[in-house]
């Protein structure tokens, strides 16, 4: 069974924040939430993580529902080079990346 | 630094040639793995090591794909003999200390025709 659960497709208009969600009801207490998104025709790059608390860098924040079911990653000013397939990934120390099909996020001009 | 490398980028062959990938993962990465991605399957794990042991390989589909590590610098993916069915984007990724992220390279593009 997916441990997570992603919208196929999204859009947004560019210059606007993207929201993507993601639900991840059975999500364990030592499991962390990863994002990684891959742009056409390149290798999937990692974009941030998290276990409880809200985070954020220079690419994106990640915000995490107090009971941890359910996370969104949010593109603050999305560009048309944000536009890619975005994996939310649920997996605890040692184990493996398993990505599902993720959220093709199409960012409009 | 120059992240994960990956040659050749892109490989055309026929059936039943051996094809050998070849990864360079960012210098003091000490785990490495090798992805294969195909429309139908998606992105799968086939292989990784850890300071240059292979810990997993249930994800190799089939005797014909072997994987090395010879030194911290350097791994191969090898197939033979190759079929059309091999046909996917082979992608190397490390990762390095105690974190967990790992770093894709760019991927080579196989077509076994």
């Amino acid at each position: 069974d997916a441990k997570t659960t992603q919208p196929t497709s999204m859009d947004c208009a560019e210059g606007r924040a993207a929201n993507l969600p993601c639900n991840h009801s059975t999500i364990s207490g030592n499991e962390y939430v990863y994002w990684y998104r891959q742009i056409h025709s390149q290798g999937p790059q990692y974009i941030i993580h998290g276990l409880k608390n809200n985070e954020t860098n220079e690419m994106a924040s990640l915000i995490i529902t107090e009971d941890r079911k359910s996370s969104t990653l949010i593109l603050p000013h999305a560009t048309l080079r944000d536009t890619a397939v975005y994996y939310c990934i649920v997996k605890s120390y040692g184990q493996n990346f398993v990505f599902g099909p993720g959220t093709r996020l199409s960012v409009l001009p | 630094d120059a992240g994960v490398i990956q040659s050749p980028r892109h490989e055309v062959t026929e059936m039943g040639q051996e094809v050998t990938l070849r990864c360079k993962p960012i210098s003091g990465h000490n785990s490495l793995f090798w992805y294969r991605q195909t429309m139908m399957r998606g992105l799968e794990l086939l292989i990784y090591f850890n300071n240059n042991v292979p810990i997993d390989d249930s994800g190799m589909p089939e005797d014909r794909f072997s994987a090395k590590m010879p030194n911290a610098s350097f791994s191969t993916l090898k197939i033979q003999p190759s079929e059309p069915r091999d046909s996917a984007v082979y992608f190397c990724a490390s990762r390095g200390g105690s974190g967990e992220t790992q770093y894709f390279g760019p991927g080579t593009r196989l077509l076994v025709l």
